[in-house]
């Protein structure tokens, strides 16, 4: 099993611009959610899903949209990029709510 | 948003000392989460606790979740090199939504060898 995978694993914006960070996972697991971390303040939820279908929004959801469209793959996007979104990025997933997560390696954002 | 207390925020030991860690919560929480982070990588669970007065173990690293329901405790024995990371708690609140973790801020471990 290669576990959660996240693609890309650096990436450099302009303000503005869009873009997808890729997740996905192989364990077959029904919950995955995105979180974003920032220096000094640990780990946030922006958003997560229950299930192929099925998203809802987490701690800090703006500027980011997600869909979930088969239980292996959950995508997160930037709708127009602005430099407080500069973080580490970091997909996880669990087979359901209540059990332990898995997290990815994460996305080093940069926004100019 | 809410955030766990987690101290200490660092720690600079030498190698065979052990370390003590802790989260604390003004709430009571039914799950107990201990993470640990390495450089550029993501965070790998090292403890799952699920019951008030658990104490669990992996290898080295003992963990104990509380009595009050509102702390938990991370124990590591004669720390070695690679034991240097990012030490996260992370907790489910008791009447919370249980599909959402929140974490602590994190303590640094540095071990001279």
């Amino acid at each position: 099993n290669a576990g959660v995978t996240q693609t890309p694993k650096f990436q450099v914006l302009k303000t503005g611009q869009s873009m997808t960070l890729q997740c996905a996972q192989d364990m077959n697991h029904e919950y995955m959610s995105w979180y974003r971390q920032d220096p000094g303040m640990g780990l946030r939820l922006i958003h997560y899903s229950v299930g192929a279908g099925i998203t809802d929004q987490g701690e800090v959801p703006n500027g980011y949209n997600v869909s979930r469209s088969t239980t292996e793959d959950f995508p997160l996007r930037l709708l127009s990029a602005a430099p407080s979104q500069t973080s580490v990025y970091f997909c996880a997933s669990s087979r359901d709510p209540t059990y332990e997560q898995y997290f990815g390696p994460g996305t080093r954002l940069t926004v100019t | 948003g809410q955030q766990l207390n987690q101290s200490p925020q660092s720690m600079f030991i030498q190698e065979g000392e052990d370390v003590s860690m802790n989260c604390t919560s003004s709430s009571i929480f039914n799950t107990w989460l201990w993470y640990k982070q390495d450089p550029g990588e993501g965070p790998v669970l090292l403890i799952a606790l699920y019951k008030a007065g658990e104490l669990t173990s992996n290898g080295r690293l003992t963990a104990q979740f509380g009595i009050t329901r509102k702390d938990s405790f991370l124990n590591i024995s004669a720390s070695i090199p690679s034991d240097v990371g990012i030490y996260f708690c992370a907790g489910r609140r008791y009447g919370g939504a249980t599909n959402k973790l929140i974490f602590g801020t994190g303590t640094l471990l540095a071990v001279q060898p």
